[in-house]
């Protein structure tokens, strides 16, 4: 079974500050997906890293996948209230041995404060 | 173009009764999938559709649940009879393409309490 670790479960921060946010497994994934989910929303796609060593900005935001491909971080820099939200990390294989499905982190929920 | 659609959005139904969830993938979308999150716990598979074929059911907990997808468009997925442990969200996402690199358009999920 494959298991995705995520870390901190929990950041409260003031705006302005930078975080960071981990994900760390055993096993080894074909590609890591970010995704942000808000109350009442289902989750949303933020970027999805496939090679090892990948780094993948989107705007504020700094993804990276390790070279080993068991774990991922995402960093946030000058958080704004507006990044408030649940972040989730999700792992997926290629079809075979897990099919193609994604492996959830539990998340970590952010809340900046102004 | 119009995402995921699932309703309803919230249903409280009684422990051994019956409750049909429904979502309406993106036009286009062949896979479909199923998830849940349960209190506390992380969002975790059910299936797999590819357009009417259920590709992978394997992370369907037990016999009282059934999906189907007829005609490889919208999907329901039916609990019977429902049970307390059955409670939490459950999303709907779908993509045009399953594999590595792609990621998935999900629904806004229904929330299932069972009392």
């Amino acid at each position: 079974t494959q298991l995705l670790k995520q870390s901190p479960q929990f950041l409260s921060i003031q705006e302005g500050e930078n975080l960071t946010v981990y994900c760390n497994s055993s096993s080894v994934f074909s590609s890591l997906q970010w995704y942000r989910q808000e109350p009442g929303e289902g989750p949303v796609l933020l970027v999805t890293v496939v090679t090892g060593g990948e780094v993948k900005k989107l705007k504020r935001l700094t993804f990276q996948f390790g070279d080993a491909r068991k774990d991922s971080s995402l960093h946030i820099t000058a958080a704004q209230p507006g990044d408030t939200g649940l972040y989730l990390c999700a792992g997926a294989n290629k079809p075979g041995e897990y099919g193609n499905k994604l492996v959830f982190g539990a998340g970590t929920i952010l809340r900046v404060k102004s | 173009e119009a995402g995921v659609t699932q309703f309803p959005s919230h249903s409280v139904i009684e422990k051994g009764q019956t409750v049909t969830l429904r979502c309406d993938p993106i036009s286009g979308h062949d896979n479909l999938y199923w998830y849940r999150r349960v209190m506390g716990k992380e969002i975790k598979f059910l299936l797999h559709f590819v357009k009417e074929s259920k590709q992978d059911e394997s992370g369907m907990p037990n016999n009282r649940f059934l999906a189907e997808r007829t005609g490889g468009t919208y999907s329901t997925l039916k609990v019977q009879p429902a049970e307390l442990e059955d409670s939490g969200v459950y999303f709907c996402a779908s993509s045009r393409v399953a594999g590595v690199g792609y990621g998935y358009t999900f629904g806004s999920g229904t929330r299932l309490t069972v009392v």
